[in-house]
């Protein structure tokens, strides 16, 4: 089963609203990356966080990590129809190492 | 500096024959891992190699199948395809020698097979 659970699987955002999207696991683990795959291309690498707590920025994208490093966040503000895509989030578990895994995703669609 | 490449692009096959995909990564990469792509079951993990070894494998049935050469080029092998085994199967390598998973990974623009 996935080692991470994405929620929401889809969402539905009006152009220029803001929305996250979470990554939660019941195991601690050792970093967490986020990528995009626009509908049609392949999965394009966004962030890494390692840091517990560490919080980082990417022009309207702010990526979050949990203080226990067992959740993360993605959100976005005022959407744009360019974000349109699916987002997953992929992680390795501290005591799993070698068993990196890519969350469900969350399909997000944008109403212009 | 050139991306992930993988060939065919675009395949089809029939039930019970074989196929073989082909992935070249970035130069320098030496980690290179396959993953699988359907609606319904999202990115499943296949194999990962680091320098012609399989450091870790997915659960998916020994009709899949894997290697890496010496240039770090990597191919997957499907043999006996089934209907199921439609999908698009991508590949990425992530550089340096450390852990896969600790360091960002580049995508090919995959393979797209089509079983009929």
């Amino acid at each position: 089963g996935q080692q991470v659970m994405q929620i929401p699987q889809y969402q539905h955002v009006q152009e220029g609203e803001d929305f996250t999207t979470y990554c939660n696991s019941s195991t601690t683990l050792s970093n967490i990356q986020w990528y995009k795959q626009r509908p049609g291309g392949h999965p394009v690498f966004l962030i890494q966080l390692v840091k517990s707590g560490e919080v980082k920025k990417q022009k309207r994208l702010t990526f979050q990590f949990g203080e226990a490093k067992k959740n993360s966040s993605l959100h976005i503000t005022a959407t744009q129809t360019t974000d349109v895509g699916t987002y997953f989030c992929a992680s390795v578990p501290t005591d799993s190492w070698g068993k990196f895994q890519f969350g469900a995703g969350t399909q997000v669609v944008v109403t212009p | 500096k050139a991306g992930v490449t993988q060939t065919p692009r675009y395949l089809i096959k029939t039930r019970g024959q074989q196929v073989t995909l082909s992935c070249s990564p970035i130069s320098g990469h030496r980690s290179v891992s396959w993953y699988q792509q359907t609606p319904g079951q999202g990115l499943q993990f296949l194999f990962e190699y680091f320098s012609e070894t399989q450091r870790n494998k997915g659960n998916f049935p020994g009709r899949f199948s894997g290697r890496q050469f010496s240039n770090s080029r990597s191919e997957m092998n499907v043999s006996t395809l089934e209907l199921g085994d439609s999908a698009l199967y991508l590949c990425a390598s992530s550089p340096g020698q450390g852990i896969w998973g600790s360091t960002e990974a580049f995508f090919g623009q995959g393979t797209r097979l089509t079983v009929v």
